[in-house]
């Protein structure tokens, strides 16, 4: 099983629609959860922090379940500039551990 | 405050040519990795410094490629004779302190060799 993977996609989503992504690590001493936002040609740029009891950030909303060792992020009425690559990153330790992200793409 | 930042942008170079690739990252930020990035790919971890201690070089694809933090600061990824694999995004990025923080990623700079 790999480290930190996700379905990469590419999701094509109305806009205005609701889409969601999971990611699955398989670490379970893992304690650090993040989701990142890549824009194309560009850094990644940290889009949330993911805490245990769930976290909410306007349309962004992040949850953690730790049986099933998976993340997700809910995107809520989409809009066009949320088309971008979505990684979701775990620690291993002291490093942080990528998967490959999961393209999305919102349809006008 | 200032971010993370790179230098040079972007560099082309001929095979087996040397070259090095420097990170400022975050003023006050203990830990700074290094990642590489192929084009359409996911972030291959290269190096990690974290304070005073030895470095975690478990990523590093060849001996053809070294790093170096001087200060606790600025860091220098070198990569000696380089080949066309070698052609990719080079992403730094810093956390504060330790133990898997939330990291800050610079430009990166994109490397072309021909």
């Amino acid at each position: 099983r790999k480290e930190v993977e996700q379905d990469p996609g590419p999701f094509n989503v109305p806009e205005g629609a609701t889409v969601a992504f999971n990611c699955t690590y398989s670490n379970s001493a893992s304690q650090s959860f993040f989701w990142y936002r890549q824009d194309c040609r560009k850094e990644p740029k940290l889009l949330m922090s993911v805490y245990s009891s769930g976290n909410e950030d306007g349309r962004f909303t992040a949850q953690l379940n730790r049986a099933s060792q998976y993340i997700s992020l809910l995107i809520r009425d989409s809009k066009l500039s949320d088309s971008a690559t979505y990684l979701c990153a775990v620690n291993k330790g002291d490093k942080i551990i990528f998967g490959k992200g999961t393209r999305l793409h919102i349809l006008p | 405050g200032a971010g993370v930042s790179q230098s040079p942008s972007n560099k082309v170079t001929e095979k087996g040519k040397d070259v090095e690739l420097r990170c400022d990252p975050i003023s006050g930020h203990t830990a700074l990795y290094w990642y590489r990035q192929s084009l359409g790919q996911g972030l291959e971890f290269l190096i990690y410094f974290q304070g005073n201690s030895a470095p975690d070089k478990s990523g590093l694809p060849s001996d053809r490629f070294s790093a170096e933090r001087t200060g606790g600061s600025v860091s220098t990824l070198t990569i000696q004779r380089t080949q066309q694999e070698d052609s990719a995004v080079y992403l730094c990025a810093s956390s504060f302190g330790a133990g898997g923080r939330e990291q800050y990623f610079g430009p990166g700079t994109r490397l072309t060799v021909t």
